[in-house]
C-alpha cells in the first residue's frame, strides 16, 4: 500500500529560525506529492504541489527520488505559518496523506 | 463558485443514531472522497466515488455508507453512531485527469455521546 510518513507530530521554531518539516513516501513509481496546510479549525488547503516547483508563501519542497523524500522548508519562520501541514501522495487519483506535523513558531 | 461544502459544522449524536453528512460541490470535479481527522492519525479515507454511480471503500470504512446519485453530491451515512466515530469528516473532491488537487470543505464536528 502506498504510505507517507511524517515522523514530527510536533515541530516548534523561533521566528525567524528555519524550518524543515520531512515527509517521505512508499512508491516506487512517479507519485503526485503535495503540501496542504491546515490552520487552526480550517478547512485543508493546498500549500504547494511538486510538479508546479513554486514557492508559496515562503515554502519550498523538493521531490529527492533516492531517499524518497518531499521535505518542506522555509528559511525564516514567520508567527502565521503555525499551523497543521499535511503532507499527500496522489496515485491513480487517490490520496495518501501523512498523520501530520503541528508547526508552533515561537515568537 | 462555492467550491466543497459540507453541512452541519457541528453535530452531537447520541449512540445509535443515525445521520447524514452533506457534501456538495460545484466545480463539476469526478472525484469525491470522504476523510475522517483524528489526532496523531492524520486524514484516513472512509470512501471515496470516481464518478457519479461509483463508489468504493477506503481505509476505514466500517459503519459508514456512501452513494453518488449526482455528480455534485456524496453524501456519507452514518448508519448507528459509536462513541468512536466522534472526528472532524472532511470532503474532498478534485478534477482528477492530470489536475488531481484536492479540494476540501470546512469539515463537519461530530460528537457521539
Amino acid at each position: 500500500a502506498q504510505r507517507v510518513t511524517q515522523p514530527e507530530k510536533l515541530l516548534s521554531v523561533f521566528k525567524g529560525a528555519p524550518v524543515e518539516l520531512k515527509c517521505n513516501y512508499s512508491y516506487s513509481g512517479s507519485p503526485e506529492l503535495f503540501w496542504y496546510v491546515q490552520y487552526s479549525r480550517q478547512r485543508l488547503q493546498l500549500l504547494l504541489r511538486h510538479i508546479s516547483r513554486e514557492s508559496i508563501k515562503g515554502f519550498t519542497a523538493d521531490l529527492n527520488k533516492g531517499e524518497t523524500s518531499f521535505h518542506l522548508k522555509k528559511p525564516f519562520a514567520q508567527e502565521e505559518d503555525s499551523a497543521m501541514y499535511y503532507c499527500a501522495s496522489n496515485v491513480g487519483n487517490q490520496f495518501y496523506f501523512g498523520t501530520g506535523t503541528s508547526l508552533t513558531v515561537i515568537p | 463558485n462555492a467550491g466543497v461544502t459540507q453541512t452541519p459544522k457541528f453535530q452531537v449524536l447520541k449512540t445509535g443514531q443515525s445521520m447524514t453528512l452533506q457534501c456538495a460541490q460545484d466545480m463539476n470535479h469526478e472525484y469525491m472522497s470522504w476523510y475522517r481527522q483524528d489526532p496523531g492519525m492524520g486524514l484516513r479515507l472512509i470512501h471515496y466515488s470516481v464518478g457519479a454511480g461509483i463508489t468504493d471503500q477506503g481505509e476505514v470504512p466500517n459503519g459508514y455508507n456512501v452513494s453518488r446519485s449526482t455528480t455534485e453530491d456524496f453524501p456519507l451515512r452514518l448508519l448507528s453512531a459509536a462513541p468512536s466515530q466522534t472526528s472532524v469528516y472532511f470532503c474532498a473532491s478534485s478534477r482528477g485527469h492530470g489536475n488531481t488537487e484536492a479540494f476540501f470543505g470546512q469539515g463537519t464536528r461530530l460528537t457521539v455521546v
